[in-house]
């Protein structure tokens, strides 16, 4: 079956250590995109891809760094300069720009 | 600025109800509204996407409606079930550049609890 596919699902950070969240869809979907889920807050937008090797920041990249090597992979990488990491992070891809996205079952990452 | 607002924040319904959950926003320029369903700890699906000129999409049991003049739509459930127990997500995509680039807006959801 085709989807995306998250891990881990449960991540730990120290202080001081990035950590790379992996993304990984064989929907041969173009576009993909990381968000991070707060409670109560809507999803925001870290970074999104619409090709290989092409990247943008979304509404609050800052602390985080992303590549797109590949077609079917786009990992996510917590640096330490991220001072409040913990939340859920969910990954979606979608065939082009502005059609409607697939998820992840999400990475949720917390502070040690 | 763009925003989603979704009401009720949370409901809580017997098993076989209907329910109807509101989502009003003032993005602009408006593209599209999609509303997803987030079971908990997993990610969002998507039930239904409708343009500026579609008043009503179904989806099984899930019926959206838009009104694009007053810049709102809803979600009603029909005879719910035990397995609609999640969050519902109301989300406005604004279109810029003649169509080359556009952007989310994420309303914060509605969690729904159905009751045996």
């Amino acid at each position: 079956d085709g989807g995306i596919t998250q891990s881990p699902k449960y991540l730990f950070r120290k202080e001081g250590q990035n950590v790379t969240l992996s993304c990984e869809q064989n929907l041969n979907h173009d576009a993909m995109y990381w968000y991070r889920q707060d409670p109560g807050q809507g999803l925001r937008l870290i970074y999104y891809s619409q090709i290989v090797n092409d990247f943008q920041k979304g509404d609050i990249a800052e602390g985080y760094s992303v590549s797109r090597e590949k077609k079917e992979s786009f990992p996510l990488t917590v640096t330490s300069a991220q001072k409040n990491p913990t939340a859920f992070y969910l990954c979606a891809s979608s065939m082009y720009s502005n059609q409607p996205q697939h998820f992840g079952d999400g990475t949720r990452l917390s502070i040690l | 600025k763009n925003q989603v607002e979704q009401s009720p924040q949370s409901l809580i319904i017997l098993e076989g109800k209907n329910c109807t959950l509101q989502c009003n926003y003032t993005v602009s320029p408006f593209s599209n509204l999609r509303w997803y369903k987030q079971d908990t700890g997993r990610g969002p699906v998507s039930l239904t996407i409708m343009t500026f000129s579609e008043n009503t999409k179904s989806n099984g049991r899930y019926t959206a409606t838009l009104d694009a003049d007053t810049k709102q739509s809803s979600l009603h459930i029909t005879a719910s079930q035990l397995s609609d127990s999640a969050s519902y997500i109301c989300v406005v995509s604004a279109e810029y550049s003649g169509g080359s680039n556009y952007k989310l807006t994420f309303g914060k959801g509605t969690l729904l609890t159905v009751n045996p």
